[in-house]
């Protein structure tokens, strides 16, 4: 099944405790990016890859850093967590579906910045 | 720079009523439009696109055309179901730039 996975689904941790939110994506797609869901706001983009060793910045990249290893593995890294990062988190991948394109999301990750 | 500017929810309807979200843009070029859904507790899902002036898009009963000269990406469906309860995202990509710009969201209920 084509899917996007993302962990943890939930996190809990405390302000300068530094974490990853893993992301992996089977469908080959070259183009993967971040988002974060904030009540009122929408989703906005942290980073995004358009190919291997390839990242930019999106709209709210301050406190986050992505790498992109491998096609397949997206990762979002907190190096000092802090409250205001408190948000749902969403991966997702780009490929082409019915003569155009189309992202695919993955399910989300809340987190909680004590 | 682009932007989409969806009408306010949340917005609570009967089953079997006409449905319609608003969804204005504004962007540089030609952008394609797209409409997600998000069920309670999933991520995002395309539910249509429309990639030209006059496009429509359609599925599972919604509609939605790419008005130019009014910059609107209205959605609608004849008659809502129960299971059509979620959040709907209007949003765009405009030219070869990569990122998807999104509007805020607005929230659907509907009642038996």
């Amino acid at each position: 099944e084509a899917q996007v996975t993302q962990n943890p689904r939930y996190l809990i941790t405390v302000t300068g405790k530094k974490l990853t939110v893993t992301c992996s994506q089977n469908m080959n797609h070259e183009y993967m990016s971040w988002y974060r869901q904030d009540p009122g706001l929408g989703l906005r983009q942290i980073y995004y890859s358009m190919n291997v060793e390839v990242t930019d910045k999106g709209d709210v990249p301050e406190g986050y850093k992505v790498s992109r290893k491998e096609k397949r593995n997206f990762p979002l890294i907190l190096e000092s967590p802090s409250p205001n990062q408190t948000s749902l988190y969403f991966c997702a991948s780009r490929g082409t579906s019915g003569g155009g394109w189309a992202q695919y999301f993955g399910p989300g990750t809340r987190l909680t910045v004590l | 720079g682009n932007s989409v500017t969806q009408m306010e929810g949340p917005v609570t309807l009967s089953e079997e009523a006409f449905l319609t979200i608003n969804c204005t843009y504004t962007a540089t070029g030609y952008p394609s439009l797209f409409w997600y859904v998000q069920y309670p507790g999933e991520g995002l899902q395309l539910l249509l696109k429309a990639t030209k002036a006059d496009d429509k898009g359609s599925n599972k009963g919604f509609e939605a055309t790419y008005r130019k000269e009014t910059t609107s990406f209205h959605l609608e469906k004849g008659s809502v179901q129960v299971s059509d309860s979620a959040v709907y995202f209007c949003a765009l990509n405009s030219g070869g730039y990569q990122k998807v710009t999104f509007g805020t969201g607005t929230k659907l209920q509907v009642i038996p």
